[in-house]
């Protein structure tokens, strides 16, 4: 099956710091790969859209230049939280889009729990 | 636009129970329909999914038939295991996803 990884699985940074996450399709080429944000025990938030080659598409309320998305290859997207601040702390999940219309299918990495501190 | 309304939870069952979460959806075309599920501190897995009415998806146990007369896409298993503790999404799809608001499941042993 399509399996998509994101790094590192946990993190730790101090206020004011920026953060990395990486997020790999490893068995498939994506063109489309999609960032989300969980809060405890709710569902998933989308934050913003990452399309191979050209600038993300961020939804509203997300500020693009807290949340920078960078989506070089086709099976590498990262998003970078400038600047981070405790309220920035969050499970962050990434997919890779599968498939043609209608058949889209998501596939979703294991996330990664941001804590700032 | 496009939404999806789940069984609010939690939902506490005895091993070899019925499980039965409730989802119906808003869509102005024809999306296909998704069930995830998301183990504790994982990420989501796709249980089951469905792309055009009178589909039935079906994996593990658990099932679900896309209806569009009634809007649904319930989700069932006929006899649950203490591994099936975990939140169940219901989600549609016409490129993006639309979320449920998730419904959390234990079994007890």
């Amino acid at each position: 099956g399509a399996v998509v990884s994101q790094h590192p699985s946990r993190v730790i940074c101090k206020s004011g710091t920026s953060v990395k996450i990486e997020c790999r399709s490893l068995d498939f080429q994506a063109t489309t790969m999609f960032w989300y944000r969980q809060f405890p025990k709710q569902s998933l938030m989308l934050m913003a859209t990452s399309n191979e080659g050209s600038k993300a598409t961020y939804e509203q309320g997300v500020e693009k230049d807290k949340f920078l998305i960078n989506h070089a290859s086709l099976t590498l997207s990262t998003l970078t939280v400038t600047s981070a601040h405790p309220e920035d702390s969050s499970f962050y999940i990434c997919s890779a889009l599968l498939g043609q219309s209608p058949s889209y299918e998501q596939y979703f990495g294991p996330g990664t729990r941001l804590t700032v501190t | 636009g496009d939404s999806v309304t789940q069984m609010e939870g939690p939902v506490t069952l005895s091993e070899e129970a019925f499980l039965t979460i409730n989802c119906t959806y808003t869509a102005t075309g024809y999306p296909s329909l998704f069930w995830y599920v998301q183990y504790p501190g994982e990420g989501l897995q796709l249980l089951l999914k469905a792309t055009k009415a009178d589909d039935k998806g079906s994996n593990k146990g658990f099932e679900a038939t896309y209806r569009k007369e009634t809007t649904s896409f319930h989700l069932e298993k006929g006899s649950v295991q203490v591994s099936d503790s975990a939140v169940y999404f219901c989600a549609l799809s016409d490129y993006k996803l639309s979320f449920g608001a998730g419904t959390t499941v234990t079994v007890r042993a």
